[in-house]
């Protein structure tokens, strides 16, 4: 596609309910990032694949959050026994090569109530 | 422990005058400096960037200055227009090492026509 696509745009989850989020990077781009953008906070960096390696998984908060992108294009973040304060905008990320240019998606708007 | 800051949340600026946004960090070894723009309901764009070799990257209306000494740098935009207005992050990263980037928690810029 021509840009960086992710879905579902929101999310409502109940505390304790699993989630996934996907996100569709830009044909083509070996390098993809996901970010948690807290309101009112920048984005920080949750983690990194490089094709299907997960090269940097260091930004992940806890061990309920895992990420995987096993063919190397689409990538999913998904979120176990989800509590409130991960209520954020996950923002997924993609470019060509490892440079710093990259592109980011819309986002998933995460509530959990 | 904020290594990006953006201490002004806000900033107003008459339609046609230069808007100055301001970004101070910590970690010497950042080396790359970049700037995004966000408007409502889309990811972060990017907009500049610049290379600790120099202090001083310009692209159109916009330019970048970087302050090493200092640990500062700043983006300049003349002159503003309308559609200037929306968030702006300013981000580093380190070359080596890890991938990610560090991003300020804002500025968000008002253009008045």
């Amino acid at each position: 596609g021509a840009g960086v696509s992710q879905s579902p745009r929101y999310k409502v989850a109940k505390r304790g309910q699993d989630v996934a989020l996907r996100c569709d990077p830009i044909s083509g781009h070996v390098s993809l990032f996901w970010y948690q953008q807290a309101l009112g906070q920048g984005p920080e960096f949750l983690t990194y694949f490089q094709n299907e390696a997960q090269l940097d998984k260091s930004g992940l908060p806890s061990d309920r959050f895992f990420a995987e992108r096993p063919e190397g294009s689409v990538s999913t973040l998904k979120i176990q026994r989800t509590q409130q304060e991960d209520s954020a905008v996950y923002l997924c990320a993609s470019s060509l090569r490892l440079n710093y240019g990259y592109t980011f998606g819309s986002g998933t708007r995460l509530t959990v109530v | 422990d904020q290594q990006v800051k953006q201490n002004s949340p806000s900033l107003s600026v008459q339609e046609g005058r230069i808007s100055i946004l301001n970004c101070d960090y910590t970690n010497s070894m950042f080396d790359y400096f970049l700037w995004y723009k966000k408007y409502p309901a889309e990811g972060p764009t990017f907009l500049i960037s610049i290379s600790s070799i120099k202090d001083k990257n310009e692209d159109g209306r916009f330019t970048v200055f970087l302050n090493k000494s200092a640990k500062h740098l700043s983006l300049h935009i003349v002159p503003s227009q309308p559609g200037d207005s929306a968030v702006y992050f300013c981000a580093a990263s380190a070359e080596t090492g890890a991938n990610n980037l560090f991003f300020g928690t804002g500025t968000r810029l008002t253009v008045i026509p």
